[in-house]
C-alpha cells in the first residue's frame, strides 16, 4: 500500500538557518512523483518542488531543495536561509503511476521560524 | 489571473441543510480533484474526475455528491449536512500523469452548527 511519513509533528529553525523536514514513502510502483507543498496560515496549499522516481539529479527551486534518497525511500525538503514567511504547516505528497489519478499526502509538519 | 478558484470561501449553516461548493480552473487541465482537510489537518482525497467522468470515490458518505458539468468546472453538493462535515474542503487540478502538479483552489471553510 502507498504511504507518505512525515514524523516532525512540529519543528522549530532559527531565522536564517537551514532546516530539513523529513518525508519517507512507501510504494512498489517504479514510476512516481514526489511533491512537496506549504500551507500558510492563510490556508491556501502552495506548490513548492518537484522529484520525479527517475530524476538523476535533486531537485531544486530557489532556497528549496529535495534530498532524495530512492534507496531509503526518503525525500526530505531542505529549506536554506529561513525566513519568518516559511513559518507554516509543510506537507509531503506522492503520485504513482498506477493511481496517478490520486496523490497521497502525509500528516503534515509544523514549521516555526524563531527571529 | 485566478488557476483554480473556489466559492463560497466560508459557508457557515445548519445542521441538516443542504449546501453547494463551486469550483473552477483555467489550466486547461483535465482532472479535477476534491480534498477534504480535517482539524487535524489531515488532506484526504474526496473525488477525483477525469474528462467529467468520474475517476476516484473514496469512502465518502453518499450525502456527497460531485458534479463536473465540463472539464474545467468540479461542483460539490452535500446534503443533511452533519457535525462532522465541518473542515476546509479544497479543490485541485492537475494533468493526469504521474509528473504532474496539482494545484489547489483556496479552499472553502465549511462550518455545521
Amino acid at each position: 500500500a502507498q504511504k507518505i511519513t512525515q514524523t516532525q509533528p512540529g519543528m522549530f529553525v532559527q531565522e536564517k538557518e537551514a532546516v530539513t523536514l523529513d518525508c519517507t514513502y512507501d510504494t512498489s510502483d517504479p514510476s512516481y512523483g514526489l511533491f512537496w507543498y506549504k500551507q500558510p496560515s492563510s490556508g491556501e496549499m502552495i506548490f513548492l518542488i518537484y522529484q520525479g522516481s527517475y530524476d538523476q539529479q535533486n531537485a531544486t527551486e530557489g532556497r528549496y531543495s529535495l534530498n532524495f534518497q530512492k534507496a531509503r525511500k526518503s525525500a526530505n525538503l531542505v529549506i536554506s536561509a529561513s525566513q519568518l514567511g516559511d513559518s507554516a504547516m509543510y506537507f509531503c505528497a506522492m503520485r504513482v503511476q498506477t493511481s496517478y489519478d490520486k496523490v497521497i499526502f502525509g500528516p503534515g509538519t509544523s514549521l516555526s521560524v524563531i527571529p | 489571473d485566478t488557476a483554480v478558484s473556489q466559492t463560497p470561501k466560508y459557508l457557515v449553516t445548519q445542521m441538516g441543510n443542504d449546501k453547494s461548493i463551486k469550483c473552477e480552473q483555467n489550466l486547461g487541465h483535465d482532472t479535477m480533484y476534491w480534498y477534504k482537510q480535517d482539524s487535524k489537518k489531515f488532506l484526504k482525497i474526496m473525488f477525483s474526475y477525469n474528462n467529467k467522468e468520474l475517476i476516484i470515490n473514496e469512502t465518502v458518505p453518499n450525502r456527497f455528491s460531485p458534479k463536473s458539468p465540463d472539464k474545467a468546472h468540479l461542483n460539490l453538493h452535500i446534503n443533511s449536512l452533519e457535525l462532522g462535515d465541518s473542515a476546509v474542503y479544497f479543490c485541485a487540478s492537475s494533468h493526469r500523469t504521474v509528473q504532474e502538479t496539482q494545484y489547489f483552489g483556496p479552499g472553502t471553510r465549511l462550518l455545521v452548527l
